[in-house]
């Protein structure tokens, strides 16, 4: 099974800042990453497929860069509606993979 | 627009069981492979189980192999999750998805005595 570590598990910003999420593979994945964001009860979104297409509808100043293990989400400058969980997903191999999550919180 | 609506959740003791149901409306059901995935209160999120299009193919979590049956209905655009000798740690809202793209809102199995 291939195990995703994702880093940090929670992170504190401010409105306007770049925050950078990484997401780490067991072993290589190509480029099968999605990137999802979730706010409290609602169900995931998907923000980036084929781990840097941006989905559509989704704003420019998220984007997502990697290959093979390694695999990063950007948010340029983060907005007020950003603050949420954000989780990455490996589809290379089932059984699917699920970073841990990060909450990113407002400082 | 792609619309997932799950139903079947509630309130089942340990040992029960329960059916999901994912209706799928807003693209061709009988094209995409679905998954279910599901997240325990407070935690992260945990794939369940994968069904391809035509049925041929059927992955299961080991959490969940030999109690929870994958299934689908092309005819009735629905998918659904029959869930045998639940446990308190299947406690969770569960997500039907297309393959990975699009997420329903959840249903809430809470296994409880």
């Amino acid at each position: 099974d291939i195990q995703m570590t994702q880093s940090p598990s929670s992170l504190s910003a401010s409105v306007g800042d770049r925050v950078t999420i990484t997401c780490r593979a067991s072993q290589g994945i190509r480029n099968d990453l999605g990137w999802y964001q979730q706010k409290p009860g609602k169900a995931p979104k998907r923000l980036i497929y084929a781990a840097s297409s941006l989905q559509s509808g989704v704003p420019s100043r998220f984007s997502g860069s990697g290959s093979g293990t390694e695999f990063t989400l950007t948010i340029s400058s983060l907005q007020p509606e950003d603050f949420a969980t954000y989780y990455c997903l490996q589809h290379n191999s089932y059984p699917l993979g699920f970073g841990g999550g990060t909450k990113v919180e407002i400082k | 627009e792609v619309q997932l609506v799950e139903s079947g959740g509630g309130l089942v003791q340990p040992g029960g069981s329960l059916r999901l149901s994912c209706a799928a409306s807003g693209f061709t059901f009988s094209s995409y492979s679905m998954n279910w995935v599901r997240q325990a209160p407070g935690k992260g999120l945990e794939w369940v189980s994968y069904i391809s299009s035509s049925s041929s193919t059927i992955y299961y979590a080991d959490s969940v192999k030999g109690r929870f049956t994958i299934s689908r209905d092309n005819a009735k655009n629905s998918l659904y999750l029959q869930m045998n000798s639940l446990r308190a740690e299947d406690t969770a809202v569960y997500y039907c998805a297309r393959n990975s793209s699009y997420w329903g809102q959840g249903t809430l199995v809470t296994v409880s005595s």
